[in-house]
């Protein structure tokens, strides 16, 4: 069975500073990851996935992340945040063997400016 | 394109009364998934379609709850009788059938049972 933990459940941040959002994942085989964001009062949209290839994915509005197979982590970055990052974040994983994705808790990403 | 369309977007209710939440997948997409959202436990699966045949129900709290999908572009979640626990945000999202496919998600229905 495959499980998601968020270390963090909210950061607070000063707007144009670097931020990392936290992830771990365990499962006993390979795995997709994916990284979801969901701005206030609206539903959960992509910000990225890691299928398969290079281990650090861009995605939309700055923001990557790195899958780290030893750590069993997919870490969030983004080296300047944005008023406008303010949102939930949601970390997900996927087994190759499954349809269906499984959700973190989701870290609340707070950026002060 | 139309997204995941969902309604209705708010509904207030009184303890014991029917609730229908409606659910329009993104065309051509065939699987569907219901999802509640709360800040006591976050958000959790409640039941998957795949080609409007249920998969996987494992996540629906007990027979209040009941959820249909009787066509490709229609799906129901239904709660009877509901109760104040049942307050929270009800997503349904859609995707093409696939490991590692992307999930789209509607706006949300935010129920409140009182």
């Amino acid at each position: 069975a495959q499980s998601v933990t968020q270390l963090d459940s909210q950061v607070p941040v000063f707007e144009e500073a670097p931020v990392e959002l936290r992830c771990n994942y365990s499962s006993s085989v390979s795995v997709y990851l994916f990284w979801y964001v969901q701005y206030p009062n609206q539903g959960l949209q992509l910000l990225l996935k890691y299928l398969s290839g290079s281990t650090l994915v861009k995605g939309i509005n700055g923001f990557e992340a790195e899958f780290n197979k030893s750590q069993t982590s997919f870490h969030l970055r983004k080296p300047s945040v944005h008023i406008s990052d303010t949102a939930e974040y949601f970390c997900a994983v996927s087994d190759q063997g499954s349809y269906i994705p499984t959700f973190g808790r989701g870290t609340s990403l707070i950026v002060h400016p | 394109d139309a997204g995941v369309i969902q309604s209705p977007r708010h509904e207030v209710t009184e303890m014991g009364q029917e609730v229908t939440l409606r659910c329009k997948p993104i065309s051509g997409h065939n699987s569907l998934f219901w999802y509640r959202q709360t800040m006591m436990r976050g958000l959790e699966l409640l039941i998957y379609f795949n080609n409007n045949v249920p998969i996987d129900d494992s996540g629906m709290p007990e027979d209040r709850f009941s959820a249909k999908m009787p066509n490709a572009s229609f799906s129901t979640l239904k709660i009877q009788p509901s109760e104040p626990r049942d307050s929270a945000v009800y997503f349904c999202a859609s995707s093409l059938t696939g490991r590692g496919n992307t999930i789209y998600f509607g706006e949300g229905s935010w129920l409140t049972v009182v």
